[in-house]
């Protein structure tokens, strides 16, 4: 019954390698969000969809890529990881109304 | 440019105190939402309450209450008798006409037995 999931909730890589992580809502929201968490707890925005469409895209390296095959999903998926990719990804959506957040992945590049 | 200030990096009570946790910010638009959540020590973020630029009306909910004074950008959070259980990050945000949140670099709290 969880509002907004993600997977993995942890996830170790070496650099170079590529990853995804996936999420997905079942609130029925129209727009989904993929934020950064780095070590210093600072939060910030990477992308948001509504409707399968993208409408932010801060900048973000292009090894970056968001993937949404459908309302209730989005995914993440990462090229090439490099060291100053760890951190922990959040996954949000909402209705307008309120954000609801995912739980997180905690990303670490060795 | 839209900007969330928490000027309280960490702060440290002791059961039963009650305290506040500050928040300024700006932006140009005239209609904005602003928030509150709390990251516990396990990580997740959790939804406290949203306030839309046209309520000024305060609003308490149990032990937490939320002053926000427009003319002053401010949407400040008390917890009134706190408890150890209190103890997480606690972010301001700002969410404007785009859809973007704009989060605070959050207040550390820490309510000691």
């Amino acid at each position: 019954d969880t509002a907004v999931s993600q997977t993995p909730k942890y996830l170790v890589t070496q650099m170079g390698n590529d990853k995804s992580i996936k999420c997905e809502q079942n609130l029925g929201h129209d727009t989904m969000y993929w934020y950064k968490q780095d070590s210093k707890k600072f939060l910030k925005i990477m992308f948001s969809y509504n409707n399968k469409e993208l409408i932010i895209n801060e900048t973000v390296p292009n090894r970056f890529s968001p993937k949404s095959p459908d309302k209730a999903h989005l995914n993440l998926h990462i090229n090439s990881l490099e060291l100053g990719d760890s951190a922990v990804y959040f996954c949000a959506s909402s209705s307008g109304r309120i954000r609801i957040f995912g739980p997180g992945t905690r990303l670490t590049v060795t | 440019a839209q900007k969330v200030t928490q000027a309280q990096t960490e702060i440290s009570v002791v059961e039963k105190e009650d305290v506040t946790l500050d928040c300024v910010y700006e932006t140009r638009d005239t209609t904005y939402y602003l928030f509150w959540y709390k990251q516990p020590p396990s990580g997740e973020l959790v939804f406290l309450i949203r306030r839309n630029s046209f309520d000024e009306q305060n609003e308490i909910s149990g032990r937490y209450s939320w002053n926000f004074q427009k003319s002053t950008s401010s949407f400040n959070f008390t917890i009134t008798a706190s408890q150890v259980v209190d103890s997480a990050v606690y972010f301001c945000a700002l969410g404007g006409s785009q859809g973007n949140l704009i989060f605070g670099k959050g207040t550390k709290l820490s309510v000691k037995p």
